[in-house]
């Protein structure tokens, strides 16, 4: 079964502020992954996905996020934040080779708050 | 407009007393699932559907319990509620598995 490990669980950054946010998962089969924002008061909405190709991918706002298959790792990054940027944001992680019948593992959750 | 509708969005119930939080999607996902949030734990599956009257268990299922009858809908039963299922509930659906999921609003359950 694959884990997902968000190195920071609280953030706070000043506006304008650079911003990555740490994610490493355990599975060693191929993966498909995730990251999603979840606004205060709102429900999860999907901020980037990476599936294969460009181990660099961008999203919305933004936001993109690096692959690093020999590192087990999956960044999100934002050259700089907005106050709006305020939110919880997961990483998730998704069995890719069997059909992933388990559905997406997630992490803890980082809470990111930007001071204006 | 493409969308997961949860309902109730806010429930506060007794212990013991069933109830059940609806889940319906209009994309025609094949597949949906059902989360619970909770605060320092993230997200945890606690049942999954890959299609029509085909589901199992997620990470956290002792103590609810699914259907799925028909392919857009996807109910969440807890036949006697207990107050550690006091949480935020999600339900989730996409194509197919390891496909980007789609959420629905939450729903807040309290049990007392």
């Amino acid at each position: 079964a694959q884990s997902v490990s968000q190195h920071n669980h609280h953030v706070i950054l000043s506006e304008a502020a650079s911003l990555e946010l740490g994610c490493n998962y355990s599975y060693g089969g191929t993966v498909n992954l995730f990251w999603y924002v979840q606004y205060p008061g709102q429900h999860l909405q999907l901020l980037l996905k990476y599936f294969s190709g460009d181990p660099l991918v961008k999203g919305i706002k933004g936001f993109e996020a690096e692959f690093i298959k020999s590192k087990f790792s999956f960044n999100l990054r934002k050259p700089s934040v907005q106050w709006s940027d305020t939110a919880e944001y997961f990483c998730a992680v998704n069995d890719a080779s069997g059909g992933g019948a388990d559905g997406l593992t997630f992490g803890k959750g980082t809470h990111l708050i930007i001071q204006p | 407009e493409a969308q997961v509708t949860q309902n109730p969005r806010y429930l506060i119930t007794v212990t013991g007393k069933k109830l059940t939080v609806t889940c319906s999607q209009n994309m025609n996902h094949e597949y949906m699932s059902w989360y619970r949030q909770d605060p320092g734990l993230g997200l945890r599956q606690i049942y999954y559907s890959m299609n029509v009257e085909v589901t199992d268990k997620g990470d956290v299922p002792e103590g609810y319990k699914v259907s799925r009858k028909e392919k857009r809908n996807f109910p969440l039963i807890l036949e006697s509620p207990s107050p550690n299922q006091t949480s935020l509930y999600f339900c989730a659906s996409s194509f197919q598995t390891g496909s980007e999921a789609f959420f629905g609003q939450g729903t807040r359950l309290t049990v007392v």
